[in-house]
């Protein structure tokens, strides 16, 4: 079975550009999260998709940040215009459980932001 | 919400040594503890999880301990391998369940 992919594994833009990442969960998941880590600090929640709906953004930083799981199957979440501070990995999960439970982690998009 | 703390933020160990680290966490209502493990370059893996009707949970070299009246909860690993080197991330959810709180990890060396 396919794990959680994620693309693409490296981004290096220009501030005021923009950047779609993409994450596609294993197949039947119905939760869908997304986790930034700025390094060295800890994994830090962003968003929690349950098929196509938003359960929880509490964790966007700001309106610059756009995630979409039309379908929902894969998931993307767009940074327009990316500033210096979006710099991190951002981590894709998915899990099947509805109570709390293992999260499966893709490798991580790492975005650079000159 | 939840507030995770991890220590020690690096770990350095001889081989065939023990590591243990520590974390705390805000939420009372929190029963569910996981730890992952990230090798370098590859994704965060669940090692082993603890639910707050136990206080430890063992898997060959590795342990979980809680104590849910400090909240706290600790990753034991013993007779530490090279192949352990790692980062080490701690999390607590929310009360609701589906958001998870990690804590800042620790990058754990095992000296061969």
């Amino acid at each position: 079975e396919a794990g959680v992919t994620q693309f693409p594994s490296h981004s290096v833009i220009e501030k005021g550009q923009t950047v779609t990442l993409r994450c596609d969960p294993i197949s039947g998941h119905d939760n869908l999260y997304w986790y930034r880590r700025v390094m060295g600090k800890e994994i830090k929640f962003l968003l929690h998709f349950v098929k196509e709906s938003k359960q929880d953004e509490s964790g966007m930083p700001n309106n610059r940040f756009l995630a979409e799981r039309t379908g929902g199957t894969y998931s993307t979440l767009k940074v327009q215009p990316a500033e210096l501070e979006d710099s991190g990995v951002y981590f894709c999960a998915s899990s099947q459980v509805k109570v709390a439970g293992e999260l499966f982690f893709g490798e991580g998009s790492r975005l650079t932001v000159l | 919400g939840e507030n995770v703390e991890q220590h020690p933020s690096t770990l350095s160990v001889q081989e065939g040594d023990s590591a243990v680290i520590k974390c705390t966490y805000s939420d009372s209502a929190s029963n569910y503890f996981p730890w992952y493990k990230q090798e370098l370059g590859k994704r965060p893996q669940l090692i082993i999880d603890i639910r707050s009707n136990v206080g430890e949970k063992k898997d060959q070299r590795i342990a979980v301990t809680l104590n849910k009246t400090a909240k706290h909860f600790s990753l034991h690993i013993t007779e530490t391998q090279p192949e352990d080197s790692a980062v080490y991330f701690c999390a607590a959810p929310l009360y609701n369940f589906n958001k998870f709180y990690f804590g800042s990890g620790t990058k754990l060396n095992v000296k061969p």
